[in-house]
C-alpha cells in the first residue's frame, strides 16, 4: 500500500456544486495532515491543515478519520477558480510525504 | 513581505554542465528543503536542513548537492551526473522539521537540460 494515496481525477463538476474528495494514509502514526492546492505549472499552496475534531474555512472543509486512516476535502458552492490540484501531505516525525495530487476542474 | 524566492524562474542548460539554483527566504524559518516535480508525478524530496551547516539526504539525492552556510539560503546544484535532470524545482521552508508545520514553498525554478 502506497503511502499516501489520492484519486487522480479528473473531477468533473459544475461549477456551484459541492465535491469532496479524500486522501488515504498507511502509517497510523502520522501525526500531522495539510491539504495544499497546486494550479498548473505553480507551486503548491497551503490551503488548510487537517485537525482532528475537523475544520472549516469558507467554503472548504476539511476532516480526518483516524480509524479508517483518511483525510477528506470538501468544497461546497465551488467556483471556477477552485480548478487546480489538490494535494494532500501526511507528516509522522521527520518525514514529510506528499500525494500525488487530485485534478478537479469546475465547469462553467 | 515574507517569503522564499527562486531564481531563475526559467534556465536552461547543456548537457554535461553543472547548475546552481538559488533559493532564499526572509522567514526565518529553520528548516529548508528542495523538492522535485516531474509532470504527472508527485513531489520529491531531493535534500533537506533543519539547521545552517546541517542538511540530509532526501529520497532521490544522487546527482544533487547542497549547502546551508546561512539561515536565508539553500542553493541546490545539479550536476551533470544527474541522469534526468529536466524538472520543475521547488524549494520550500518551514519553521522547524517536525510535525504540524506546514512548507511554504518558492514558485519553483523549471529547469531544462538539452
Amino acid at each position: 500500500r502506497k503511502e499516501v494515496e489520492q484519486d487522480p481525477g479528473p473531477f468533473n463538476v459544475p461549477e456551484g456544486a459541492t465535491v469532496a474528495f479524500n486522501c488515504t494514509y498507511s502509517n497510523s502514526a502520522s501525526q500531522s495532515f495539510f491539504w495544499y492546492r497546486q494550479d498548473c505549472r505553480k507551486e503548491p499552496k497551503l490551503l488548510m491543515s487537517v485537525y482532528s475534531s475537523g475544520n472549516e474555512d469558507g467554503r472548504f472543509t476539511a476532516q480526518l478519520n483516524r480509524a479508517s486512516q483518511y483525510i477528506s476535502l470538501l468544497i461546497r458552492d465551488s467556483k471556477l477558480s477552485d480548478s487546480a490540484t489538490y494535494l494532500c501531505v501526511v507528516n509522522k516525525d521527520d518525514k514529510i510525504i506528499f500525494g500525488k495530487g487530485t485534478r478537479l476542474h469546475i465547469l462553467p | 513581505d515574507g517569503g522564499i524566492t527562486q531564481s531563475p524562474k526559467y534556465l536552461f542548460r547543456k548537457e554535461g554542465q553543472n547548475v546552481t539554483l538559488s533559493c532564499e527566504q526572509n522567514l526565518n524559518h529553520d528548516a529548508m528543503y528542495w523538492y522535485r516535480q516531474d509532470p504527472g508525478q508527485g513531489l520529491r524530496l531531493i535534500y533537506y536542513s533543519q539547521i545552517v551547516n546541517d542538511f540530509q539526504k532526501g529520497d532521490i539525492a544522487e546527482g544533487y548537492s547542497v549547502s546551508r552556510e546561512k539561515k536565508e539560503s539553500f542553493p541546490l546544484t545539479v550536476t551533470s551526473a544527474q541522469k534526468n535532470p529536466t524538472a520543475f524545482y521547488l524549494c520550500a521552508s518551514s519553521t522547524r522539521h517536525f510535525y504540524n508545520s506546514p512548507l511554504h514553498f518558492g514558485n519553483g525554478t523549471r529547469l531544462t537540460v538539452t
